[in-house]
């Protein structure tokens, strides 16, 4: 079984923090994506990346960065939290090259910042 | 640009089929259709993919008419487990213009 895990569910941090959510994939997938999904606004990409090192920007980058050092691992980085960034985070993996191939997510970490 | 649309909410009884039709009048020629269900505190798992016409797993079918506007995912004979929300997917792989258009979910409720 594919498994998808992420490093906390819930997550309450302070305006101007530096946050890091982590993902790990255990499939040897090579990619790996990070959203937010917001009521009323469903699953929007913020970054995906295709191998190690390799990233490309989604939908919603802004205030966002990201970091593969390993194949296993995909860290979503918010440099400043804000309150808007207050949000159900979800990773998920795929094992082909190409991004509609199905996607493995993991539980979500629902972030909240105050 | 593909955009999906699909309804909000739906309602059906256990043993019914249910059909979830989504609306992408812009899709393009490499795009895939993809839909995903998604329980509460979870995230979304994989149902089915399509390209055109007809496919069939053992949990769903997925049917693409020729001008690929619109998908319609079928469940049969739903139980109280299906309850949950469905999403709709238009991807490409295509080059430089790789792109994820997500629907913004159907809410399904399965009465007893």
């Amino acid at each position: 079984d594919v498994k998808v895990t992420q490093s906390s569910r819930y997550l309450v941090k302070r305006t101007g923090e530096k946050v890091f959510l982590e993902c790990v994939q255990d499939m040897d997938h090579e990619n790996m994506f990070w959203y937010r999904q917001d009521p009323g606004l469903g699953l929007r990409l913020i970054y995906f990346s295709y191998d190690v090192k390799m990233k490309e920007k989604g939908d919603i980058p802004e205030g966002y960065s990201v970091s593969r050092e390993k194949k296993e691992r995909f860290s979503l980085i918010l440099e400043s939290a804000s309150t808007n960034q207050t949000s159900m985070y979800l990773c998920a993996s795929s094992y082909r090259q190409g991004i509609t191939y199905e996607q493995y997510f993991g539980p979500g970490t629902r972030l909240t910042v105050t | 640009l593909a955009k999906t649309t699909q309804p909000i909410s739906m309602d059906s009884y256990e043993g019914q089929e249910v059909n979830i039709t989504c609306s992408h009048n812009n899709i393009a020629t490499n795009d895939y259709i993809t839909w995903y269900q998604q329980f509460p505190s979870q995230g979304p798992r994989f149902i089915i993919q399509g390209y055109k016409t007809k496919v069939t797993n053992e949990v769903a079918s997925l049917f693409i008419p020729a001008d690929r506007k619109s998908s319609t995912l079928s469940l049969p004979r739903v139980s109280l487990s299906d309850t949950a929300v469905y999403y709709c997917l238009v991807g490409t792989n295509a080059g430089n213009n790789r792109k994820l258009i997500w629907g913004l979910g159907t809410s399904l409720a399965v009465n007893p």
